[in-house]
């Protein structure tokens, strides 16, 4: 079965940069986009981007133009979403989520980033 | 990009039916036959509940159901459940330079 299992929670400082990372099982890694969902405590959800994994190829919500980053490791089925100079408001779960007909299909179970000086 | 208008709640007894909508513009809900649903309950991932427009994935109840008309769609419950109370997001694909939005989220409550 399809499962994307992302890495831990962190506690990061303001101006700080955060790694998280999404590990797919159950399919073909590279047949599929890969979301990046973000929601702060309380919040709705916030679309951050998406990776073609078989390319490489990338699209940043305008709203993170020049602070993310997302690549793969295609051989160990893994995906990393970096966002920098991280302030307050970037508190929040972050999801990874596989696509299907341009909707977020299987989720990861969310990584809680913290950043608190 | 706007997030997609969403009530903030909407509520039912059970084995009503209730609708919620989500209005967007001609960029996103109204140019393109690509809105999804999402039901996240308090401390879970987001489940995909319906996808271009009306399509349910396998396994999602056949009490769910998605429709669209101009800018607005909907998502409709009907024979609503206690486990169906959860929050619910629509989503949209966009003509933007962000392709992507959410909608402002839905807490639907089973009196």
């Amino acid at each position: 079965q399809v499962q994307l299992v992302q890495s831990g929670a962190e506690v990061k400082k303001p101006g700080a940069s955060v790694n998280v990372s999404c590990k797919a099982s159950g399919y073909t890694f590279t047949g599929y986009y890969l979301h990046w969902v973000r929601q702060a405590p309380g919040q709705g959800l916030e679309w951050m981007g998406w990776i073609n994994p078989n390319s490489g190829v990338t699209n940043y919500a305008q709203n993170f133009q020049g602070r993310v980053t997302m690549t793969r490791d295609t051989s160990i089925s893994t995906a990393y979403m970096e966002l920098s100079r991280l302030i307050s408001d970037d508190a929040a779960v972050y999801y990874c989520a596989t696509e299907r007909s341009r909707a977020a299909d299987y989720w990861g179970q969310g990584t809680l980033v913290t950043v608190s000086s | 990009q706007s997030a997609l208008t969403q009530p903030a709640s909407v509520s039912g007894s059970p084995g009503q039916s209730i609708t919620i909508s989500c209005t967007g513009t001609s960029s996103d809900v109204g140019g393109h036959n690509y809105v999804s649903w999402y039901q996240q309950h308090p401390g879970k991932a987001p489940k995909l509940m319906i996808y271009e427009v009306s399509n349910r994935p396998s396994g999602v109840s056949n009490r769910f159901s998605g429709s669209k008309s101009g800018n607005t769609a909907s998502l409709t419950i009907s024979g609503l459940q206690a486990e169906d109370e959860a929050d619910y997001y629509c989503s949209s694909f966009t003509s933007s330079s962000t392709p992507y939005v959410f909608g402002t989220g839905t807490k639907v409550t089973v009196l």
